[in-house]
């Protein structure tokens, strides 16, 4: 089955500074590669996507970037704001209205 | 973007009794229904795919018998944790599909805490 690694685990950023979460998964049947941001008690909420036909997506301050031959993505944070502390999850999947895998997660903290 | 609600947000129950956790798709059909699970500082752990209709599909190691799902229509499925025991308490979490989305929404959580 599909096996997705995340690192790091934690990441402690200045605010203003950018962060960075990479992912890595298995199968290369995958083409679908959310990412997911959770705050306390909360549930993933979808922050940015990619499909395996696109190399690199970006919404505002946030960007993610795909090498389906390496297997890996990976998240962008730009200019980071204390609101951006929280557990980001990379996720894979074969579709978009499929299930997905989710890797561990990253804790960000945003200093101010 | 679609919404799925899910409630009750938060429950806490008494071991050995039953707890039922709905979720409903508000603005679209959810043919499928993804059911997770998240321990305390974990990752989602899928549980269950559940197709209209249809019985539930589970993941290894999860027991149909003590986690009942039903997806009778296309707006509700629900999540029935049989005769909950403590090590059941967990952050229930369910995600919606249907086949005019370009992707799956997620309910906001169910915490469980069963004392």
């Amino acid at each position: 089955g599909e096996n997705v690694e995340q690192h790091p685990s934690t990441l402690s950023v200045q605010e203003g500074d950018s962060a960075v979460i990479k992912c890595t998964y298995s199968d290369s049947a995958s083409n679908y590669f959310p990412w997911y941001k959770q705050e306390l008690g909360k549930g993933p909420q979808l922050i940015i996507d990619i499909r395996s036909n696109v190399g690199e997506k970006k919404d505002q301050r946030i960007a993610v970037t795909l090498n389906k031959t390496a297997k890996h993505f990976s998240l962008h944070i730009t200019e980071t704001q204390p609101e951006d502390s929280a557990v980001y999850f990379c996720a894979v999947g074969e579709t978009s209205y499929d299930k997905v895998i989710f890797g561990p997660g990253t804790s960000l903290s945003v200093i101010p | 973007g679609a919404v799925v609600s899910q409630h009750p947000s938060r429950v806490i129950c008494k071991s050995g009794t039953s707890v039922k956790i709905e979720c409903r798709s508000l603005d679209f059909q959810a043919t499928t229904m993804f059911w997770y699970r998240q321990f305390p500082k974990q990752s989602l752990m899928l549980m269950a795919t559940s197709n209209e209709g249809s019985k539930a599909t589970y993941e290894q190691g999860v027991e149909k018998d003590k986690f009942l799902i039903n997806h009778a229509s296309l707006t509700l499925s629900t999540l029935t944790v049989a005769s909950a025991h403590p090590e059941d308490s967990s952050f229930y979490i369910c995600s919606g599909a249907g086949t005019m989305n370009t992707e799956a929404f997620f309910g906001q959580g169910t915490r469980l805490t069963v004392v």
